[in-house]
């Protein structure tokens, strides 16, 4: 069973911190990682993508990767009230032909608080 | 917006009612799905389509049953749906399908589905 775990939260940060959003997966293959940021009621929104070890930033978003310890996460520098949503993480389970799935987790709630 | 519609926003059915889904996306992308997303669970991957040849059936029952008659069209037609068929279903495209490689997601806004 291929699994992407996140804490669900809530996360609670105040406004101007730096919120860090944490997500592991089971299965060592995977390739190709992302980050949704979802707000009640509205549908999944594609903030980062991630493929290779290490850092990537974005603006005020921070995407890292470990493979080995199969780990990715999200900070989110000088966080602010409309950050507030879920944030999914997903994940392309494995390498190869015929695997087009992403396994997504269940979501961690942010809440920021100004 | 992301370039990628669904209708309706909102669907409220019957269980002996039969009623469809639809979505289009306006990117030139070439693979769409469907997914289902209820409350407290993650993303379910339901269908996938590349060139509009089914790839993914991820043991859907039979109730649904989707159609993609182009690259730039989903629909999902559905009939005697149960209770625990009420959900948010996502319709999500993108560039293509490419082994060992996953293109970006973009998501429509959904449609909530209610089935009485």
């Amino acid at each position: 069973q291929k699994e992407v775990e996140q804490n669900s939260g809530p996360l609670s940060v105040p406004e101007g911190a730096i919120a860090s959003l944490n997500c592991t997966y089971s299965d060592r293959g995977s390739q190709s990682f992302f980050w949704y940021r979802q707000y009640s009621g509205k549908s999944p929104e594609l903030i980062m993508s991630i493929y290779s070890n290490g850092d990537k930033e974005d603006g005020r978003f921070t995407a890292q990767l470990n493979k080995a310890s199969q780990y990715v996460s999200l900070l989110i520098r000088d966080s602010q009230p409309s950050d507030s949503a879920t944030y999914l993480c997903a994940v392309n389970p494995e390498s190869g032909a015929g695997s087009y799935q992403l396994t997504f987790g269940k979501g961690t709630k942010l809440s920021v608080i100004p | 917006e992301t370039g990628v519609t669904q209708t309706p926003r909102h669907l409220v059915m019957g269980m002996t009612n039969k009623k469809s889904l639809k979505c289009e996306q306006h990117l030139g992308h070439n693979a769409m799905y469907w997914y289902k997303q209820s409350a407290k669970k993650p993303l379910e991957l339901m269908f996938v389509y590349n060139f509009k040849e089914q790839t993914e059936n991820n043991s859907v029952p039979s109730r649904f049953s989707p159609e993609c008659p182009n690259s730039s069209h989903l629909f999902l037609h559905l009939h005697t749906l149960q209770p625990e068929d009420s959900a948010l279903y996502l319709c999500a495209s993108s560039q293509r399908l490419v082994p060992a490689l996953s293109y970006e997601q973009y998501f429509g806004p959904g449609t909530r589905l209610t089935v009485t």
